[in-house]
C-alpha cells in the first residue's frame, strides 16, 4: 500500500524566509503527486500536483515542487514566504490502498507558522 | 460554481447516540469520497463512491459506519452507535476523474462526548 511521509510537523519561518518541505512518497507503480494547503477556516485545497513531464512542477502563490524519482520525494518549495502563508500543508500520492484499489493517501501534515 | 458542501459543520453528541453526515459534492462529478481526520493524526481514507455504487470501503473503521450515496447525487454517512474515537474532522471530496485533482467541503468536525 502506499504511504507518504512528511519530514516536518511543525516549521516557523521569518517573513521573507525560503521554505522547503520534505515529502517522501512509497514506489507504487505510477505515480500522481500532489501538495493541498488548509488555510486556517478553510478547506483543503490544491497547491501543485505532478502526473508527467517536467519533475519541477510550478503551482499556485509562488509554490513549486520538484519530483526526484530516485529519491521518491517531492518536496515543496517557495523562495520567499509571506505572512498569508501560514497554514497546513498536506503532500499526497494517488496509489494502491491495502484493498487493492486507488485512492489518494496523505502525509501527517505540516503546519507553517509565518511570523511578520 | 458551486464547491463541495458538508453539513453540519459541527456536531456535538453522546456516546452511544447516532449522527448523519451529509456529502454534497460538485455537480457533475461521479467520484465521491469520504475521508476522516482524528486529531493529531493523518487523513485517512474512508471510502470511494463511483455514482451510486461503493467502489472501495476498505477504510471504513467497522460496522458502526455506514454511507450511502442514492441516485449518485449526494452522499450521507452515518455513526452508529458513536465513541469516542469516532471523534474528528469528515472530509468529503469529489473528482471528475479517478486520480485527478480531488475538491474538498469544509469539513464535518465531529465531538462525541
Amino acid at each position: 500500500a502506499q504511504s507518504v511521509s512528511q519530514h516536518n510537523h511543525h516549521v516557523i519561518l521569518s517573513e521573507a524566509a525560503s521554505l522547503e518541505l520534505g515529502c517522501n512518497y512509497s514506489y507504487g507503480g505510477t505515480v500522481n503527486l500532489f501538495w493541498y494547503v488548509q488555510y486556517p477556516g478553510q478547506h483543503l485545497q490544491l497547491l501543485l500536483k505532478y502526473f508527467s513531464g517536467d519533475p519541477l512542477v510550478k503551482g499556485i502563490k509562488g509554490f513549486e515542487a520538484e519530483f526526484i524519482k530516485s529519491k521518491f520525494s517531492f518536496n515543496l518549495r517557495k523562495p520567499s514566504v509571506q505572512w498569508s502563508d501560514t497554514a497546513e500543508y498536506f503532500c499526497a500520492s494517488f496509489g494502491k490502498t491495502d484493498s487493492g484499489y486507488s485512492t489518494l493517501t496523505f502525509g501527517k501534515g505540516t503546519m507553517l507558522l509565518v511570523s511578520p | 460554481e458551486a464547491g463541495v458542501t458538508q453539513f453540519p459543520s459541527h456536531s456535538v453528541i453522546e456516546k452511544g447516540q447516532t449522527v448523519t453526515l451529509r456529502c454534497d459534492p460538485i455537480s457533475g462529478h461521479d467520484n465521491l469520497y469520504w475521508y476522516r481526520r482524528v486529531m493529531g493524526k493523518e487523513i485517512k481514507f474512508l471510502l470511494h463512491f463511483v455514482k451510486e455504487s461503493k467502489q472501495d470501503e476498505s477504510g471504513m473503521p467497522n460496522n458502526r459506519f455506514l454511507a450511502e450515496r442514492t441516485g449518485g447525487t449526494y452522499s450521507t454517512l452515518k455513526v452508529q452507535p458513536a465513541e469516542l474515537e469516532d471523534s474528528g474532522v469528515y472530509f468529503c471530496a469529489s473528482s471528475q476523474d479517478r486520480g485527478g485533482e480531488l475538491f474538498f467541503g469544509e469539513g464535518s468536525r465531529l465531538t462525541v462526548l
